[in-house]
Protein backbone atom coordinates (compact mmCIF):
# COMPACT_ATOMS: atom_id res chain seq x y z
CA UNK A 1 0.00 0.00 0.00
CA UNK A 2 0.95 3.52 -0.24
CA UNK A 3 1.85 5.86 2.12
CA UNK A 4 2.14 9.48 1.81
CA UNK A 5 4.38 11.62 4.56
CA UNK A 6 3.81 15.50 5.37
CA UNK A 7 7.25 16.50 6.62
CA UNK A 8 5.44 19.73 8.15
CA UNK A 9 2.54 19.33 10.77
CA UNK A 10 2.34 22.95 11.23
CA UNK A 11 3.68 25.89 8.69
CA UNK A 12 3.09 29.43 9.89
CA UNK A 13 3.97 32.18 7.04
CA UNK A 14 3.52 35.90 7.10
CA UNK A 15 1.29 37.49 4.50
CA UNK A 16 2.42 37.62 0.87
CA UNK A 17 5.31 35.90 1.99
CA UNK A 18 5.98 32.63 -0.19
CA UNK A 19 5.32 28.98 1.55
CA UNK A 20 5.79 25.61 0.19
CA UNK A 21 4.43 22.92 2.09
CA UNK A 22 6.37 19.18 1.50
CA UNK A 23 5.12 15.93 0.37
CA UNK A 24 6.45 12.75 -0.33
CA UNK A 25 5.09 9.31 -1.39
CA UNK A 26 6.36 5.50 -1.00
CA UNK A 27 5.63 3.93 -4.06
CA UNK A 28 7.93 4.40 -7.09
CA UNK A 29 5.18 2.78 -9.42
CA UNK A 30 3.03 5.22 -11.59
CA UNK A 31 0.59 7.45 -9.19
CA UNK A 32 -1.92 10.23 -9.68
CA UNK A 33 -1.44 12.94 -7.14
CA UNK A 34 -3.29 15.43 -5.43
CA UNK A 35 -3.25 18.34 -3.39
CA UNK A 36 -6.61 19.44 -1.16
CA UNK A 37 -7.44 21.92 1.00
CA UNK A 38 -9.71 21.78 4.19
CA UNK A 39 -11.06 24.92 6.05
CA UNK A 40 -13.00 23.86 9.20
CA UNK A 41 -15.81 22.15 9.56
CA UNK A 42 -15.69 21.44 5.67
CA UNK A 43 -15.05 18.82 3.24
CA UNK A 44 -11.79 18.59 1.16
CA UNK A 45 -11.71 20.77 -2.23
CA UNK A 46 -9.16 19.92 -4.83
CA UNK A 47 -6.24 22.62 -5.30
CA UNK A 48 -4.60 20.68 -8.05
CA UNK A 49 -3.49 17.07 -9.13
CA UNK A 50 -0.88 15.43 -11.18
CA UNK A 51 -2.06 12.36 -13.68
CA UNK A 52 0.54 13.16 -16.47
CA UNK A 53 2.51 15.17 -18.89
CA UNK A 54 3.75 18.28 -17.42
CA UNK A 55 5.69 18.10 -13.88
CA UNK A 56 4.67 20.92 -13.29
CA UNK A 57 1.17 21.49 -12.04
CA UNK A 58 -0.81 24.71 -11.86
CA UNK A 59 -4.27 24.77 -9.80
CA UNK A 60 -6.85 26.80 -7.80
CA UNK A 61 -6.06 30.08 -5.59
CA UNK A 62 -2.66 30.45 -6.91
CA UNK A 63 -1.22 27.46 -5.72
CA UNK A 64 1.21 25.17 -8.01
CA UNK A 65 3.26 21.77 -7.91
CA UNK A 66 6.15 19.86 -9.19
CA UNK A 67 6.33 16.65 -9.00
CA UNK A 68 9.79 14.47 -9.07
CA UNK A 69 9.71 11.24 -9.81
CA UNK A 70 13.00 10.48 -8.92
CA UNK A 71 12.53 12.11 -5.37
CA UNK A 72 8.88 10.49 -5.06
CA UNK A 73 8.12 13.92 -4.24
CA UNK A 74 5.01 16.73 -5.01
CA UNK A 75 5.87 19.85 -3.08
CA UNK A 76 3.39 22.40 -3.10
CA UNK A 77 3.75 25.96 -3.46
CA UNK A 78 2.64 29.43 -3.54
CA UNK A 79 4.83 32.61 -4.36
CA UNK A 80 2.23 34.99 -2.07
CA UNK A 81 0.32 33.67 0.62
CA UNK A 82 -3.24 35.51 1.96
CA UNK A 83 -4.91 35.21 5.10
CA UNK A 84 -7.69 33.54 3.42
CA UNK A 85 -5.24 30.63 2.75
CA UNK A 86 -5.36 29.41 6.28
CA UNK A 87 -6.50 26.24 6.35
CA UNK A 88 -5.09 21.94 6.76
CA UNK A 89 -3.45 21.11 3.20
CA UNK A 90 -3.77 17.16 2.10
CA UNK A 91 -1.56 15.36 -0.27
CA UNK A 92 -2.79 12.12 -1.48
CA UNK A 93 -2.05 9.34 -3.68
CA UNK A 94 -3.36 6.67 -6.00
CA UNK A 95 -2.57 4.04 -7.86
CA UNK A 96 -4.12 3.55 -11.34
CA UNK A 97 -5.18 0.32 -12.01
CA UNK A 98 -5.00 -0.44 -8.79
CA UNK A 99 -7.65 -0.02 -6.05
CA UNK A 100 -9.87 2.84 -6.58
CA UNK A 101 -9.03 4.86 -3.45
CA UNK A 102 -6.88 7.52 -2.05
CA UNK A 103 -3.75 7.38 0.78
CA UNK A 104 -3.29 10.44 2.33
CA UNK A 105 -0.79 12.19 4.46
CA UNK A 106 -1.39 13.83 7.67
CA UNK A 107 -1.85 17.07 6.99
CA UNK A 108 0.17 20.03 6.98
CA UNK A 109 -1.48 23.41 8.97
CA UNK A 110 -0.52 26.53 7.26
CA UNK A 111 -1.49 29.56 9.38
CA UNK A 112 -0.59 32.94 7.40
CA UNK A 113 0.12 35.93 9.71
CA UNK A 114 -1.44 39.41 9.34
CA UNK B 1 -23.73 20.80 -11.58
CA UNK B 2 -25.05 19.76 -7.55
CA UNK B 3 -21.74 18.19 -5.08
CA UNK B 4 -21.56 15.65 -3.33
CA UNK B 5 -24.80 15.92 -0.65
CA UNK B 6 -24.27 14.45 2.95
CA UNK B 7 -26.94 13.99 5.75
CA UNK B 8 -26.80 15.09 8.38
CA UNK B 9 -24.47 17.32 9.17
CA UNK B 10 -24.00 16.36 12.57
CA UNK B 11 -25.45 13.47 14.74
CA UNK B 12 -24.72 12.61 18.53
CA UNK B 13 -25.46 9.05 19.79
CA UNK B 14 -24.91 6.86 22.13
CA UNK B 15 -22.33 3.96 22.98
CA UNK B 16 -23.92 0.66 21.61
CA UNK B 17 -26.18 2.81 19.05
CA UNK B 18 -26.21 2.04 15.40
CA UNK B 19 -26.23 4.93 12.76
CA UNK B 20 -26.40 5.36 9.35
CA UNK B 21 -24.85 8.40 6.86
CA UNK B 22 -26.03 9.08 3.79
CA UNK B 23 -24.62 9.73 0.84
CA UNK B 24 -25.76 11.41 -2.91
CA UNK B 25 -23.00 11.47 -5.62
CA UNK B 26 -22.59 13.79 -8.51
CA UNK B 27 -24.91 12.81 -11.10
CA UNK B 28 -22.86 10.33 -13.66
CA UNK B 29 -20.36 9.50 -10.71
CA UNK B 30 -20.71 5.83 -10.10
CA UNK B 31 -17.79 5.59 -7.66
CA UNK B 32 -18.58 6.38 -3.85
CA UNK B 33 -16.21 6.49 -0.99
CA UNK B 34 -16.02 7.25 2.32
CA UNK B 35 -13.35 8.42 4.88
CA UNK B 36 -12.97 8.35 8.39
CA UNK B 37 -11.25 11.55 9.82
CA UNK B 38 -9.94 12.09 13.01
CA UNK B 39 -7.06 14.17 15.00
CA UNK B 40 -4.99 10.93 15.49
CA UNK B 41 -5.41 8.81 12.56
CA UNK B 42 -5.79 11.08 10.02
CA UNK B 43 -7.77 10.34 6.95
CA UNK B 44 -8.64 7.11 6.45
CA UNK B 45 -10.31 4.60 3.74
CA UNK B 46 -13.15 2.88 5.08
CA UNK B 47 -14.59 1.48 1.59
CA UNK B 48 -15.54 1.96 -2.04
CA UNK B 49 -18.76 1.43 -3.57
CA UNK B 50 -19.01 1.14 -7.46
CA UNK B 51 -22.40 0.26 -9.60
CA UNK B 52 -23.88 -1.07 -6.12
CA UNK B 53 -20.80 -3.36 -5.69
CA UNK B 54 -18.46 -3.20 -2.89
CA UNK B 55 -14.95 -2.45 -4.99
CA UNK B 56 -12.29 -1.88 -1.79
CA UNK B 57 -12.40 -1.94 1.99
CA UNK B 58 -9.97 -0.15 4.23
CA UNK B 59 -9.05 -1.97 7.36
CA UNK B 60 -12.17 -0.84 9.77
CA UNK B 61 -13.86 -3.90 11.93
CA UNK B 62 -17.06 -5.50 10.53
CA UNK B 63 -19.12 -3.12 12.92
CA UNK B 64 -18.29 -0.64 9.74
CA UNK B 65 -20.67 -1.44 6.12
CA UNK B 66 -21.98 0.08 3.44
CA UNK B 67 -24.15 -0.45 0.27
CA UNK B 68 -25.38 1.30 -2.81
CA UNK B 69 -27.93 1.90 -4.39
CA UNK B 70 -29.10 1.78 -8.28
CA UNK B 71 -29.20 5.35 -8.26
CA UNK B 72 -25.71 5.49 -6.68
CA UNK B 73 -26.45 6.65 -3.77
CA UNK B 74 -24.64 5.57 -0.96
CA UNK B 75 -25.11 4.57 2.83
CA UNK B 76 -23.08 3.74 5.66
CA UNK B 77 -23.79 2.29 8.73
CA UNK B 78 -21.75 1.76 12.23
CA UNK B 79 -23.23 -1.08 14.17
CA UNK B 80 -22.85 -1.03 18.06
CA UNK B 81 -21.10 2.54 18.47
CA UNK B 82 -17.55 3.40 20.60
CA UNK B 83 -15.90 6.25 21.51
CA UNK B 84 -13.58 5.94 19.11
CA UNK B 85 -15.67 6.34 16.61
CA UNK B 86 -16.69 9.91 16.92
CA UNK B 87 -15.07 11.39 14.23
CA UNK B 88 -16.07 13.42 10.73
CA UNK B 89 -17.10 11.18 7.75
CA UNK B 90 -16.28 12.07 4.35
CA UNK B 91 -18.03 10.83 1.29
CA UNK B 92 -16.13 11.31 -1.91
CA UNK B 93 -17.34 10.75 -5.47
CA UNK B 94 -15.34 10.28 -8.90
CA UNK B 95 -16.14 8.52 -12.08
CA UNK B 96 -14.70 4.85 -12.39
CA UNK B 97 -11.28 5.84 -11.67
CA UNK B 98 -10.13 8.64 -9.43
CA UNK B 99 -8.50 10.99 -11.44
CA UNK B 100 -10.81 13.33 -9.32
CA UNK B 101 -12.54 12.64 -6.24
CA UNK B 102 -15.20 14.99 -5.14
CA UNK B 103 -15.89 15.36 -1.25
CA UNK B 104 -19.27 16.03 0.82
CA UNK B 105 -19.07 18.56 3.38
CA UNK B 106 -19.16 15.31 6.16
CA UNK B 107 -21.16 13.92 8.74
CA UNK B 108 -19.68 14.89 12.24
CA UNK B 109 -20.61 11.85 14.39
CA UNK B 110 -19.68 12.26 18.25
CA UNK B 111 -20.32 9.41 20.66
CA UNK B 112 -20.95 10.00 24.02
Amino acid sequence: AQSVTQLDSQVPVFEEAPVELRCNYSSSVSVYLFWYVQYPNQGLQLLLKYLSGSTLVKGINGFEAEFNKSQTSFHLRKPSVHISDTAEYFCAVSEPGGANNLFFGTGTRLTVIP
Amino acid sequence: KAGVTQTPRYLIKTRGQQVTLSCSPISGHRSVSWYQQTPGQGLQFLFEYFSETQRNKGNFPGRFSGRQFSNSRSEMNVSTLELGDSALYLCASSLEVVTEAFFGQGTRLTVV
